[in-house]
């Protein structure tokens, strides 16, 4: 079983809506999550932490559901800029610096 | 964020030639630099993690002797593809822990290097 997986999409929404993201994670023990936003033949860039208490930034909200084992990303009022690919990281209890990609869910924003 | 820069950006190379990939951290100490592969539409494949001062952890089904990686100071690691052949062409990418908003470590990127290896 991989360590985290995702739906790869891919998503395409109208400007303006709602979309949410699911990721999940084998490792209960796993202590650090993020999402991460690449570019089309970009580099990853960190998009934000993830919390037990669930946390906001501006249209994104992220959540983690420790006892279910996954974590979420919820993109309010979409903007043709937010077409990308959102990859799911994991950093595992024990694992050191190593972190856990997911393969990424690709959303496109429509006008 | 830490940032994290890479050299050469784009590399196009004949087969049989040796490539050297530089990383460094421009604004912070990296003690462990990791280096990643993505060939087109697939995703993140860890392939080694470069330790300053010791030798790098190689991935399974990567070979230490053709992705030879040195870290000999804080703020450098250098992959170099050696007798680089078409199936290497790649994104080739390098990471290195930083602090997040929330104080926590994750991982800051640098912005690539693709390899066509002709």
């Amino acid at each position: 079983r991989k360590e985290v997986e995702q739906d790869p999409g891919p998503f395409n929404v109208p400007e303006g809506a709602t979309v949410a993201f699911n990721c999940t994670y084998s490792n209960s023990a796993s202590q650090s999550f993020f999402w991460y936003r690449q570019d089309c033949r970009k580099e990853p860039k960190l998009l934000m932490s993830v919390y037990s208490s669930g946390n906001e930034d501006g249209r994104f909200t992220a959540q983690l559901n420790r006892a279910s084992q996954y974590i979420s990303l919820l993109i309010r009022d979409s903007k043709l800029s937010d077409s990308a690919t959102y990859l799911c990281v994991v950093n595992p209890l024990g694992s050191g610096n190593q972190f856990y990609f997911g393969t990424g869910t690709s959303l496109t924003v429509i006008p | 964020g830490a940032v994290v820069s890479q050299h050469p950006s784009w590399v196009i190379c004949k087969s049989g030639t040796s490539v050297k990939i530089e990383c460094r951290s421009l604004d912070f100490q990296a003690t462990t630099m990791f280096w990643y592969r993505q060939f087109p539409k697939q995703s993140l494949m860890l392939m080694a993690t470069s330790n300053e001062g010791s030798k790098a952890t190689y991935e399974q089904g990567v070979e230490k002797d053709k992705f030879l990686i040195n870290h000999a100071s804080l703020t450098l690691s250098t992959l170099t593809v050696t007798s680089a052949h078409p199936e290497d062409s790649s994104f080739y990418i390098c990471s290195a822990n930083g602090l997040a908003g929330g104080l926590e470590e994750t991982q800051y990127f640098g912005p690539g290097t693709r390899l066509l290896v002709l």
